[in-house]
């Protein structure tokens, strides 16, 4: 059984840097064409990917966002990190974390709501 | 950067009835790198479709999908009470590497 799980802090200060941990388990981020990605939705509105880690160690990130992220992995905890800096109300959103499978995401966390107000 | 459009905003149908939804890119993109999306409110989304027309586990076959280019369906043969949701195309671009949602369509009744 497949499962993701979004971890991190429900509100943060404009400003701040926002860290985010997904605990997976089900599959390893080493197996071939894997990977684990984030993608956000503000409250209302559509979805936006944010970042991926692959099982080879590549990394993308949304180029809008880029200079703000960071993604890492653990293999050996089975998780993903992503750090956002500079966080702005405009970044209020739930996010989610999601197993990629080539061009798609097939498993999905619960997601977990930040919201960035003062 | 391709950007995705999908039509009707919603679709307000009965239960029983069909539903064809419509996902267009800005430009062509492989058939292999197109999915589609079901979201309910207050859930993660879930794979329905991945390459334009494969079925993820577990997709009940009333789901469909089809198209190549740039105009790509997903059609409902009959509609059950579960299936009124959001959804949402999605497309991979690898130069560079990319993945685009659209903005949904709502199914309502």
């Amino acid at each position: 059984q497949i499962t993701l799980k979004e971890s991190g802090p429900t509100l943060v200060k404009p400003t701040q840097t926002l860290t985010l941990t997904c605990t997976f388990s089900g599959f390893s981020l080493t197996t071939f064409g894997v990977g684990v990605g984030w993608i956000r939705q503000p409250p209302g509105k559509a979805l936006e990917w944010v970042a991926i880690t692959y099982w080879d160690g590549d990394q993308r990130y949304n180029w809008s966002l880029q200079s703000r992220l960071t993604i890492t992995k653990d293999t050996s905890k089975n998780q993903v990190v992503l750090t956002m800096t500079n966080m702005d109300p405009v970044d209020t959103a739930t996010y989610y974390c999601a197993r990629g499978k080539w061009a798609s995401f097939d498993y999905w966390g619960q997601g977990t709501l930040v919201t960035v107000s003062s | 950067e391709i950007v995705l459009t999908q039509s009707p905003d919603t679709l307000s149908l009965s239960p029983g009835e069909g539903a064809t939804l419509s996902c267009r890119a800005s430009q062509s993109i492989s058939s292999s790198w197109l999915a589609w999306y079901q979201q309910k409110p207050g859930q993660a989304p879930r794979l329905l479709i991945y390459a334009a027309s494969s079925r993820a586990t577990g997709i009940p076959d009333r789901f469909s999908g089809s198209g190549s280019g740039t105009d790509f369906t997903l059609t409902i043969s009959r509609l059950e009470p579960e299936d009124f949701a959001v959804y949402f195309c999605q497309q991979y671009g690898d130069s560079p590497p990319v993945f685009t949602f659209g903005p949904g369509t709502k199914v309502d009744i």
